[in-house]
């Protein structure tokens, strides 16, 4: 069974940095893309990036691009997103979700990680 | 502002069928696979179309999507009072290079 566990989420103030992690289990990580994507309060689902299975090749929203990094570690089966420079806007719960196989589409969710972003 | 247009709300009784409709464009919709989100209260988002109109695994005949170039539909037969929840389309913008999703449908199952 596909398990995805994010962790590292929590307060920080404006302008600070957190790195998120997603622990996967269940399937053979180092083979699939994977994604962050996030849901702010009272808002709708905000893709962020995306990284390929060997970690080479990294897609990016425009909101985050230059302030986030997606990376991977395959040998530990995890996924990681620093985030840098965050404001009250960076405020949601963030997921992390492995993609259908080879495919643009995040297909397996994990229960998501809070992130509050004040002072 | 979505790159993917969805109704905000859509409502119906149980039993009876729904459907939400996403609006796209050349470089997303209209040059890549839709796919389908479920999202309830407090639980992650979980696929239910992927490919157009594929189901996964679980995912009941119930829901079934289907594409007209750049625009997607997704159609939710026999309601019942669990399938209350927001409805996410998706898909890749190659002009972008990035997925995209839909504003959202909040379906009410009256």
């Amino acid at each position: 069974e596909v398990h995805l566990v994010e962790s590292g989420g929590g307060l920080v103030q404006p302008g600070g940095s957190l790195r998120l992690s997603c622990a996967a289990s269940g399937f053979t990580f180092s083979t699939y893309w994977m994604s962050w994507i996030r849901q702010a309060p009272g808002k709708g689902l905000e893709w962020l990036a995306n990284i390929h299975d060997d970690g080479r090749e990294t897609y990016y929203a425009d909101s985050v691009r230059g302030r986030f990094t997606i990376s991977r570690d395959n040998a530990e089966d995890s996924l990681y997103l620093q985030m840098n420079t965050l404001t009250a806007g960076d405020t949601a719960i963030y997921y992390c979700a492995r993609h259908i196989l080879y495919q643009w589409t995040p297909s397996d969710w994990g229960q998501g990680t809070l992130v509050t972003v004040s002072s | 502002q979505s790159v993917l247009t969805q109704p905000p709300s859509v409502s119906a009784a149980p039993g009876q069928k729904v459907t939400i409709s996403c609006s796209g464009s050349g470089p997303n919709l209209g040059n890549n696979y839709a796919s389908w989100f479920q999202h309830l209260p407090g639980r992650p988002p979980k696929l239910l179309i992927y490919d157009n109109n594929k189901r996964p695994l679980g995912i009941p005949d119930r829901f079934s999507a289907s594409k007209s170039y750049t625009s997607v539909t997704l159609a939710i037969t026999g309601l019942q009072t669990g399938d209350e929840a927001d409805y996410y389309c998706g898909t890749w913008d190659t002009s972008l290079d990035a997925w995209v999703f839909g504003g959202g449908t909040k379906l009410t199952v009256l």
